[in-house]
């Protein structure tokens, strides 16, 4: 079946660790997302990549990095720059703009300890 | 740009009862609305969604929601609520001709036996 692997599905980091989040997909979607989610505060979009080799920071791009080298994956660094990385973290993808739906992975949670 | 604004960070109905989960949502061009919906520790799943046409949209699981313009509204309904509906509700909005989607706080619906 198609969609979206997340991995790993919890993770404990030390401060001052640079962690990766995996994002995979098979569904042949060309635009991918990772968003951020915390209590109370919905989901709020890190980076975005309509197309490989591309990406655009969303609204709290600061202390993350991304890379889109191939069309299924689209891989998240958590930096020791990201003061406050504990959260739950989702990555979505569609075939780009328009009134495609997003489709979601399981998501993975990130613990500083 | 859009937003989305959902009252009501916590709902509970008693088992049988009326749902009623409220979105707000404010654009300057025709949206696009989603209802998601979030069980603990997993990704979210696509309710139902507006694009054009008919303004009363039925979703899965027995919800449905109306788009009405005049209150810049797309509120959740279902008329009998289950125990399986517990969960957190994400209301989101898009325009045509952009891949950014922004999404509500979320409500957390609580089903009383």
């Amino acid at each position: 079946d198609g969609g979206i692997t997340q991995s790993p599905k919890y993770l404990f980091r030390k401060e001052g660790q640079n962690v990766t989040l995996s994002c995979e997909q098979n569904l042949n979607h060309d635009a991918m997302y990772w968003y951020r989610q915390d209590p109370g505060q919905g989901l709020r979009l890190i980076y975005y990549s309509q197309i490989v080799n591309d990406f655009q920071k969303g609204d709290i791009a600061e202390g993350y990095s991304v890379s889109r080298e191939k069309k299924e994956s689209f891989p998240l660094t958590v930096t020791s720059a990201q003061k406050n990385p504990t959260a739950f973290y989702l990555c979505a993808s569609n075939t780009g703009p328009g009134a495609n739906v997003l489709t979601f992975g399981a998501g993975s949670r990130l613990t500083v300890l | 740009a859009q937003s989305v604004t959902q009252l009501g960070s916590h709902v509970s109905v008693s088992e049988g009862a009326l749902v009623l989960l409220r979105c707000n949502y404010s654009s300057s061009v025709p949206p696009y609305l989603f209802w998601y919906v979030q069980y603990p520790n997993q990704g979210l799943q696509l309710l139902l969604k507006y694009t054009t046409g008919a303004t009363l949209v039925k979703g899965i699981n027995g919800f449905e929601a109306e788009f009405k313009k005049s209150e810049t509204s797309f509120h959740l309904t279902k008329p009998s609520a289950h125990m399986s509906d517990a969960a957190e509700y994400f209301c989101a909005v898009r325009t045509h001709n952009n891949n950014d989607m922004r999404f509500g706080a979320g409500t957390r619906l609580t089903v009383k036996p």
